[in-house]
Order: structure tokens, then sequence, then C-alpha cells
């Protein structure tokens, strides 16, 4: 079977940093996307990653091990706004989206 | 600049009733989906359209329907509802299916349907 798996949820101080795991199990890989989910709302696309390594996108980042069937989304200096879920998603080998159940992640003053 | 519209946003309805989902994209995009997300489940695709007059069935389809008969709107259907229907749905659209970082589902703001 396919699967994803991520923390259900995170707790971080405003102005640190948090690290969002997401390993995945799939039948071929060709890509991994990250999402945010604010409650209530429709997701929107963060990031994606195709090869091994880190993209870097302001204060977002994201990293990719494909051996080790791994992604991390990485935020600095974390703001109130940035309390939301956020949902890892791979492209299997029929280019099918499968999608972890998201990590909801607050944000403590 | 609209995007991905749905509606209704909120519904609330017996066992036994039908009721129909309206998206409409205004993107031009080729390719449309219906998609429910449930506590603790990742989202789930129900029925996905490649183009204007097409659609297929994704991973969970049973006791839905879909139409596009226009290429900006899907529709999603529920002939006679039930409480496991109970989620929210999203619906979404993109330019083509091969995923990169270009071409990227965009959402609808979800519609929050509950089958009593």
């Amino acid at each position: 079977g396919q699967n994803i798996d991520q923390p259900t949820e995170m707790t971080a101080t405003e102005g640190a940093i948090v690290q969002i795991n997401c390993t995945y199990q799939t039948s071929g890989f060709n890509g991994l996307f990250w999402y945010q989910q604010h409650a209530g709302e429709a997701p929107t696309f963060l990031s994606y990653n195709v090869l091994d390594g880190l993209e870097e996108k302001g204060r977002f980042s994201s990293f990719l091990s494909r051996s080790k069937g791994y992604s991390y989304l990485l935020l600095k200096e974390l703001q109130m706004k940035d309390s939301a879920s956020y949902l890892c998603a791979v492209v299997d080998s029929n280019y099918q989206l499968i999608w972890g159940a998201g990590t909801k992640l607050i944000i403590k003053p | 600049n609209a995007g991905v519209t749905q509606t209704p946003k909120f519904r609330v309805l017996k066992t036994g009733q039908s009721m129909t989902l309206l998206c409409a994209q205004d993107m031009n995009h080729e390719y449309m989906y219906w998609y429910r997300q449930d506590p603790g489940m990742g989202l789930r695709l129900i029925h996905y359209s490649v183009g204007e007059g097409t659609t297929a069935k994704g991973e969970v389809p049973d006791g839905y329907n879909v139409s596009r008969l226009k290429k900006q709107n899907f529709l999603l259907g529920l002939e006679s509802a039930a409480p496991s229907q109970t989620s929210v749905y999203f619906c979404a659209s993109s330019p083509r299916t091969h995923w990169d970082g270009a071409n990227v589902l965009t959402f609808g703001a979800g519609s929050r349907l509950t089958v009593l």
C-alpha cells in the first residue's frame, strides 16, 4: 500500500524555527509537494521537490531525500500567521497525488 | 481574480436527500478535481475530469456522480446522501497533470456538508 506519514500536531514559539517531517512509501516517486492550509480555508501551494536537496523560498525551505523516502519543511522566524496545517503530497509512478493527513502547527507568542 | 469558486459553502442534508455542489474556475484549466477531506485522513480524490465532456473515477467515487458540460464548471452530485458523506469537499483545478513546480493544484475554499 501507499503511505504518507506526518506528525499530527506540533507546537512552536513565535520567532523560532520548526521542522515538519514527512516520510513516504509509495509505488514510485515523481515529486513531492507541500501545501499550507489555514483553518477553514483552501490548501495553497508552498513548494515542490523532485531532486534531492534543499529548496529555499524566503522563510520556508523544503528538503528531499529520495533514498530515505523523506522530506521536511523548515519554517524560520515563525509568525503567528504561520499557524496552519501543512500537507505533504507525493506524486506516485502513475502521476497520482497521494496526500498525508497533514500536520497542524500551533504557534505560541 | 476569482480562481476556483465553490457553492454552497455550507449545507445540511437529511439522509436520502440529493444535492449538487458547483465548482467554477476562471483560469482556463483543463483538469478539474473533487476531493473530500476528513479528520485524520489525507485528501481523497472522488472524481476528476481531463477536459470538457470527460469524467473519471478517483479513489472514493461510490455515492457520487459528476458532470463537466462546460470547461469552466465541474459539478459533484450526491443522489442519496448518507451520514458517511459528511465531510469537507474541495474542488481543484490544474493546467495539466504532469506535476511540477509550475503545474500545481489551485483549490476552492471548500464546501462543508453535514448529512444527518
